[in-house]
């Protein structure tokens, strides 16, 4: 089955750029998405097709991805970011989608 | 607007039965994949099923396989997930999720979730 393994956390200075990193076999072969999902809270899209974003999205938002790692990168960071936040990809073998293991992103 | 609306969790024994349902509007419901995604307490999301705005395709992980089924009912614009033989570990918040008209790629709306718990 196809893994997707995410820091556990990352925390980073209001102002600052977080980035936060998604791991995965040839990752930057296939579209990568990112959710933000705050306590309580159903899990929000974010980036879509590795650096799409949906309406609503600020454009502090914004993704990448190439080889073995896809990445989130939020600049000016602000405390409303504070969260947790998961990538998803493609499990091709098994033609379903599959989550990395999340991040918490505190805002210090 | 695109609205998912779960309902239908609950306390359920181990070995017992549960039927999920989410109810959808603000969008042409028959064209989309929609799935179910659940999350335990304290963990992170976990895939459970897919199916195609036909019925048509439908796909389940490892971990429910057998035991779990979904549907849907393109009339009532309801999505459903039919838990047999729960188990402790099926214990978590389960969330139905708007797939693409093709696939079920990417998420782009949620419901709020239903909250299952699997104890004796």
């Amino acid at each position: 089955s196809y893994v997707l393994t995410q820091p556990p956390s990352v925390s980073v200075a209001p102002g600052k750029t977080a980035r936060i990193t998604c791991g995965g076999n040839h990752i930057g072969s296939q579209s990568v998405q990112w959710y933000q999902q705050k306590p309580g809270q159903a899990p929000v899209l974010v980036i879509y097709y590795n650096s799409d974003r949906p309406s609503g999205i600020p454009e502090r938002f914004s993704g990448s991805n190439s080889g073995n790692t896809a990445t989130l990168t939020i600049s000016r960071l602000e405390a409303g970011d504070e969260a947790d936040y998961y990538c998803q990809a493609w499990d091709s073998s098994g033609d379903h989608p599959v989550f990395g293991g999340g991040t918490k992103l505190t805002v210090l | 607007q695109v609205q998912l609306l779960e309902s239908g969790g609950g306390l359920v024994k181990p070995g017992g039965s549960l039927r999920l349902s989410c109810a959808a509007s603000g969008f042409t419901f028959r064209d989309y994949y929609l799935t179910w995604v659940r999350q335990a307490p304290g963990k992170g999301l976990e895939w459970v099923s897919y199916i195609s705005g036909g019925s048509t395709y439908t796909n389940y992980a490892d971990s429910v396989m057998g035991r779990f089924t979904i549907s849907r009912d393109n009339a009532k614009k309801s999505l459903y997930l039919q838990m047999n033989s729960l188990r402790a570990e099926d214990t978590a918040v389960y969330y139905c999720a708007r797939g693409q008209m093709t696939t079920a790629t990417l998420f782009d709306y949620w419901g709020q979730g239903t909250l299952l718990t699997v104890s004796s």
